[in-house]
């Protein structure tokens, strides 16, 4: 099994350019995430869904916009790029968060705004 | 609010020594707990969880951790480090009703 896919794995945007990452899994999980890592911040969740069709926002959603028309699959866009948008994204994946269990994650994708 | 603490930065070990990686958690009800390991230009992996039973959890790659309820600690450890557990160290909580949340993360150096 791939687990959890990210793409691209790296990118580099122009301040106002606008695009969309990738994650894709292929374990049936209902819940996906999206996090962003940054130095001494540790993981902040951006967006998440609970199922196919629905999504819901994180701890810092301003900026960014999410999609999850198949179960699968789960985007992330950012319609107007901006520096403070600079980081390290994550998906993940889990069973479901209230029967604890852990979520898997892809390997990333480094982004850096101009 | 929950909330999770990893009071170190930045933990030393000598390959072959003990090693511990601290977590303290705030939680309304019953917590459970995670740690995760993140190697370099990686996702994070599961290394272990607690959510209810013995204090001690056994996990992945040797690591245990111990789930002190009167201290709300939830320590990482492992008896005799390898140099091949240099990594980011993430704990993380979450509860019932509530999203799991990460703490800022322990980077471990063992030296040989």
């Amino acid at each position: 099994n791939a687990g959890v896919t990210q793409t691209p794995k790296f990118r580099v945007l122009k301040t106002g350019q606008s695009m969309t990452l990738l994650c894709a899994q292929d374990m049936n999980h209902e819940y996906m995430y999206w996090y962003r890592q940054d130095p001494g911040m540790g993981l902040r969740l951006i967006h998440y869904s609970v199922g196919e069709g629905t999504t819901a926002k994180g701890e810092v959603p301003d900026g960014y916009n999410v999609s999850r028309l198949k179960k699968q699959n789960f985007l992330l866009g950012l319609e107007s790029a901006a520096p403070s948008q600079t980081s390290v994204y994550f998906c993940a994946s889990s069973r479901d968060f209230r029967d604890n269990q852990p979520q898997h994650f892809g390997d990333g994708t480094r982004l850096s705004i101009l | 609010a929950q909330s999770v603490a990893q009071p170190e930065d930045q933990v030393n070990v000598a390959e072959g020594n003990p090693l511990t990686v601290k977590c303290t958690y705030s939680v309304s009800g019953n917590p459970y707990l995670f740690w995760y390991v993140q190697y370099p230009n990686r996702g994070l992996q599961f290394l272990l969880k607690y959510i209810t039973g013995d204090n001690l959890v056994k996990g992945s790659y040797g690591f245990e951790a111990e789930f002190n309820k009167s201290q709300t600690s939830f320590h990482l450890k492992k008896p005799s480090a390898l140099v091949s557990d240099s990594a980011l160290y993430f704990c993380a909580v979450s509860s019932l009703d509530d999203k799991i949340i990460f703490g800022k993360g322990t980077r471990l150096h063992i030296l040989p």
